[in-house]
């Protein structure tokens, strides 16, 4: 079955404990993002990558940070996680530029 | 990227057709207007996207008008599991961050009723 999986589903976590959401995706798209929801400020852009070695910032970059290492997986990296980064977490990828994106089921992540 | 407007929140009948409307009109020439929607906390999903034709899919149809400044998404038979947040997107379907770059606005709260 086509689908981008994301880990963990849900996580409470403390300030300043790295951590890692995984990302993977079995479809072979190129195209992989990241966004993050928030209450009243919708869905944004943290990262995205264009091909494996390929990543740039989207509209909330500060705080994370992103590799692509493999096409098939793209994590997110909270070096030191704050509360501020409390959201739910998505995962998105498109084999093309002008393609659908298939979204992850999300990540909900709480920083105490 | 444009901006959309939708309307906050609708209210339709199931078994009738929902009919969202979307404000697009500073879409420029080269930009895709997507729909997609997510039902509760879930994974947004991809519904439909055209350019300037109008589309049908299994799932609904997209009419764009001539100008390109409007659109309407039409889900013709709406049942109770369409009750979702549907968010109209215009993006840029060339250039790097054209590839990934969605900007979603707050969508339009869709319920369907019994």
């Amino acid at each position: 079955e086509a689908q981008v999986t994301q880990n963990p589903r849900y996580l409470i976590t403390v300030t300043g404990k790295k951590l890692t959401v995984t990302c993977s995706q079995n479809m072979n798209h190129e195209y992989m993002s990241w966004y993050r929801q928030d209450p009243g400020l919708g869905l944004r852009q943290i990262y995205y990558s264009m091909n494996v070695e390929v990543t740039d910032k989207g509209d909330v970059p500060e705080g994370y940070k992103v590799s692509r290492k493999e096409k098939r997986n793209f994590p997110l990296i909270l070096e030191s996680p704050s509360p501020n980064q409390t959201s739910l977490y998505f995962c998105a990828s498109s084999l093309r530029i002008t393609g659908e994106l298939f979204f992850g089921e999300g990540s909900r992540l709480t920083v105490l | 990227d444009a901006k959309t407007t939708q309307p906050t929140s609708m209210d339709c009948a199931e078994g009738r057709a929902a009919n969202l409307p979307c404000n697009h009109s500073t879409i420029s020439g080269n930009e895709y207007v997507y729909w997609y929607r997510q039902i509760h906390s879930q994974g947004p999903q991809y519904i439909i996207h055209g350019l300037k034709n109008n589309e049908t899919n299994e799932m609904a149809s997209l009419i764009i008008t001539e100008d390109r400044k409007s659109s309407t998404l039409i889900l013709p038979h709406a049942t109770l599991r369409d009750t979702a947040v549907y968010y109209c997107i215009v993006r840029v379907a060339s250039g790097p961050q054209g590839a990934q770059k969605l900007v979603f606005g707050q969508g339009t709260r869709l319920t369907i009723n019994p």
